[in-house]
């Protein structure tokens, strides 16, 4: 069974700071990573995805992977009221960034505080 | 259109009805995905197609569940005699190629009574 892992929150940070969102998954044989966005009744927008080990930046978004430790982050600097939203972490076996059979976590409900 | 489009927007039916659930990709989109999410969860995969053909049918729950996309774009899910379990928001999603970024819609809410 794949699982990924994520903490629910809420996960509270103050405007301008840095949010850090974490993630963990079980299948060794995972090769992509996603994060996605979704604000409440909304469906969900990809933000990054990234399938190397290392970090990879993208505005004020910054994923960061270790497949050693099968562990995914992502960071968002100075944070804005208007990132408040769920961040779902994904993974899949597949090379690439395509939506084939991603598994989900449930995601970490992100609050930034005016 | 603009965007991947679902119809209908919210469907509620009664317990062992069959309802079927649409969805229209971006143009152009050859890749077609739906997943569903149950509340507190993230999205579920159900099933992906290439074309016309079905790449991956490995989350379809059962057989009760069933999709179809004839013509390569519109698709078409089915549930057949419904479960209050089925009750969740049904997703579309589509992406150019297999390995390019997919667009969610605004998803079918389900509710089974």
């Amino acid at each position: 069974q794949k699982e990924v892992e994520q903490n629910s929150g809420p996960l509270s940070v103050p405007e301008g700071a840095i949010a850090s969102l974490n993630c963990t998954y079980s299948d060794r044989g995972s090769q992509s990573f996603f994060w996605y966005r979704q604000y409440s009744g909304k469906s969900p927008e990809l933000i990054m995805f990234i399938y190397s080990n290392g970090d990879k930046e993208d505005g004020r978004f910054t994923a960061q992977l270790n497949k050693a430790s099968q562990y995914v982050s992502l960071l968002i600097r100075d944070s804005q009221p208007s990132d408040s939203a769920t961040y779902l972490c994904a993974v899949n076996q597949y090379s690439g960034g395509g939506a084939d059979g991603l598994t989900f976590g449930k995601g970490t409900h992100l609050i930034i505080q005016p | 259109g603009a965007g991947v489009s679902q119809t209908p927007s919210n469907k509620v039916t009664e317990k062992g009805k069959y309802v079927e659930l649409r969805c229209d990709p971006i143009s152009g989109h050859t890749a077609l995905y739906w997943y569903r999410q149950s509340l507190g969860q993230g999205p579920e995969f159900l099933i992906y197609f290439q074309g016309t053909g079905a790449a991956d049918d490995s989350g379809l729950p059962n057989d009760r569940f069933f999709a179809v996309r004839p013509e390569g774009s519109v698709s078409t899910l089915k549930i057949q005699r419904t479960e209050r379990g089925d009750s969740a928001v049904y997703l579309c999603a589509s992406s150019h190629s297999s390995t390019s970024e997919a667009f969610f819609g605004q998803g079918t809410r389900l509710t089974v009574v």
